[in-house]
């Protein structure tokens, strides 16, 4: 059964300050991943998505994230937070097939500290 | 670009009513998905849907819950009596175009109440 783990809970970072939000998943085969952010009362939108391929992903809003395999990881990174950054983000693993379903983290909080 | 729209984005009922949440995904898509955030909880799976079928579902989808496309652009979600533990954000997304790229695109979502 694929499951995410998302071990932060709450991040506070400082405007300018670097991030990494931490992301673990179980899957029995080459996972699909993707991040989203929510913010507060708004839907879910991706940040960005691994397949295949080069293992560092490029995603909107300045958004970075990691594939390795050895360390079932997909860490989200941005070198430089702004204020409107703070929100929920949710980092997800996709079956391989489209009627497959994708499973959520439980999601980490950033707040951005001015 | 397009995207994937629900209405009602609130929806507010009594238990024991029936709702039905709608959702116009997106246009050449395919593959089509319903899933729920309990305030301050995970978003969790609750079905996905391909060629008029049900192709997966989660154990929360029990015999309360329906889905259909009634027509060429709309999905629905049926909860036929509510309780208070379905007070839920609803989210639908849609995958897998022309060109499948197995992504699936949420839309903003509903969220219920039921009183």
């Amino acid at each position: 059964a694929q499951s995410v783990t998302q071990p932060d809970i709450h991040i506070t970072v400082s405007e300018g300050a670097s991030l990494e939000l931490r992301c673990n998943y179980s899957y029995g085969a080459t996972p699909y991943l993707f991040w989203y952010v929510q913010s507060p009362g708004q839907g879910l939108q991706l940040l960005l998505k691994y397949f295949s391929g080069d293992t560092l992903v490029q995603g909107i809003k300045g958004f970075e994230a990691e594939f390795k395999r050895s360390q079932s990881s997909f860490n989200l990174r941005k070198p430089s937070v702004h204020w409107s950054d703070a929100a929920e983000y949710f980092c997800a693993v996709g079956a391989r097939t489209n009627a497959g379903k994708s499973t959520f983290g439980d999601g980490t909080t950033l707040t951005v500290k001015p | 670009e397009p995207e994937v729209t629900q209405t009602p984005s609130h929806q507010v009922t009594q238990m024991g009513q029936e709702v039905i949440l709608r959702c116009v995904p997106i246009s050449n898509h395919l593959y089509f998905y319903w899933y729920r955030q309990i305030l301050g909880q995970k978003v969790e799976f609750l079905v996905s849907f391909y060629n008029n079928e049900i192709s997966e579902k989660s154990e929360i989808f029990d015999d309360q819950f329906s889905v259909e496309r009634p027509d060429g652009s709309n999905f629905t979600l049926k909860i036929r009596s509510t309780k208070l533990e379905d007070s839920a954000m609803y989210f639908c997304a849609s995958s897998g175009g022309l060109v499948t790229t197995d992504t699936q695109y949420f839309g903003p979502g509903t969220r219920l109440t039921v009183l």
